[in-house]
Order: C-alpha cells, then sequence, then structure tokens
C-alpha cells in the first residue's frame, strides 16, 4: 500500500520561498502512470490544486500559483518536493501530496497526512 | 479559475437521505464527466468517495452515489449514519486546469 509522508519547515518568513518534501513508500514514484499532486488547505477553508508531476516527466501547474511555484521528483529518494517563492500570509495553509492514477478524473486516491505551513515575520 | 459551489451546510437525521450539489459551468462540470467527490473529517485527509461523477472505488460503502446534470453535480448520501458527519468536497476537470474544487460542504447528523 502506497504511503505519502510531508515534512518541511513549519514557519516560513514572508517573501521568502516554502519548500516542502513529500516522501513515497510502498511504491516508485517513477513507475506506472500516475500523478503526483500538491494540493493545499488554509485553516477553517477548503482545498486548492497546487501542482503536479507526471511520472513520465510533464509537470502542470495551478495558472493562479503557477508563477511562483515549482514542482519537481527525486527518483534517487522517492521524494516528490514543492517550492512556492515569495510568500505571503495568504500561503498560510496544510499542505499535503497526493496521488492520482492516470485516467478520467484523475481521481486523488492517497494523501499524505498533511504538513501545517505558518507564513508569519 | 473560479470555484465550484456548494452549499455551505447539509444537514439530515439518521437514515435519510441528503444530497449535496456541486455548480460549475459548461467549462467544467458541465462539459466534462470528470467529477470527483471526497469526505474530510477534521484534521484528517481527504478520502476519495467518487470518482468520474458516478463510479465508487473499492471500499466505498454504497449509501454514496453520484450524479449529474447539466453544469450541476450530485452527491447523494442515503441511509445517514453518525460517522458521515464531515466536510464534503467536489471537484472537477476544467479547460483551464486539471482540478477545480469546490467550495465544501459540512453535512450535520442531527
Amino acid at each position: 500500500q502506497v504511503q505519502l509522508q510531508e515534512s518541511g519547515p513549519g514557519l516560513v518568513k514572508p517573501s521568502q520561498t516554502l519548500s516542502l518534501t513529500c516522501t513515497v513508500s510502498g511504491g516508485s514514484i517513477s513507475s506506472g502512470n500516475y500523478y503526483w499532486s500538491w494540493i493545499r488547505q488554509p485553516a477553517g477553508n477548503g482545498l486548492e490544486w497546487i501542482g503536479r508531476f507526471y511520472t513520465r516527466g510533464s509537470t502542470e501547474y495551478n495558472p493562479s500559483l503557477k508563477s511562483r511555484v515549482t514542482i519537481s521528483v527525486d527518483t534517487s529518494s522517492n521524494q516528490l518536493s514543492l517550492k512556492l517563492n515569495s510568500v505571503t500570509a495568504a500561503d498560510s495553509a496544510v499542505y499535503y501530496c497526493a496521488r492520482a492514477p492516470r485516467g478520467g478524473s484523475d481521481p486523488f486516491d492517497f494523501w499524505g497526512q498533511g504538513t501545517l505551513v505558518t507564513v508569519s515575520s | 479559475q473560479s470555484a465550484l459551489t456548494q452549499p455551505a451546510s447539509v444537514s439530515g437525521s439518521p437514515g435519510q437521505s441528503i444530497t449535496i450539489s456541486c455548480t460549475g459551468t459548461s467549462s467544467d462540470v458541465g462539459g466534462y464527466n470528470y467529477v470527483s467527490w471526497y469526505q474530510q473529517h477534521p484534521g484528517k485527509a481527504p478520502k476519495l468517495l467518487i470518482f468520474d461523477v458516478g463510479n465508487r472505488p473499492s471500499g466505498v460503502p454504497g449509501r454514496f452515489s453520484g450524479s449529474k446534470s447539466g453544469n450541476t453535480a450530485s452527491l447523494t448520501i442515503s441511509g445517514l449514519q453518525a460517522e458521515d458527519e464531515a466536510n464534503y468536497y467536489c471537484t472537477s476537470f476544467t479547460s483551464s486546469s486539471p482540478y477545480v474544487f469546490g467550495t465544501g460542504t459540512k453535512v450535520t447528523v442531527l
């Protein structure tokens, strides 16, 4: 069974870069026909898709965040990473990584537990 | 891309049926049969309930069902149970992005 675990600093200063890692176990992040996504949820609010990496090597981003986001994969460590630059308080949220089998809705079938990131000086 | 519109809250008594709507446009919900639904309990990660409008992953109880008409998708919970009290989110493929989420609906079991 695939498991995902997010990690990274819980506190980031405004204007700096938020960097998170998602470690995948129980399967290879570079095999199969899957998308690996980052999704966030501000406290008390709804979900927002940030972007995804496809096992065949392509990336896609939410148009509203595209200018600030980079998603990449380290296949040797089986990790997905997220970098979001020029952060503000509005970027404070629980950040999730999730897997989606490619096809149809590309639904998220496995999720990490989430990691809380607060943007504050 | 604007979030899909869901009612903020829906409630029902145990055993009753409730329906949660998810309204978008012809560029998302209405244009594709790529709607999914997720259940999220407080402090937990979302869980997939429905994909491709009306398909259930294995392990999801049959009391959860999905449908779509025009620009509105719906999630119906039949035979409501106490454990169904949670937040529910829809998501759809869109013409400009693979996903847009709904605003979320809090389900209360009376």
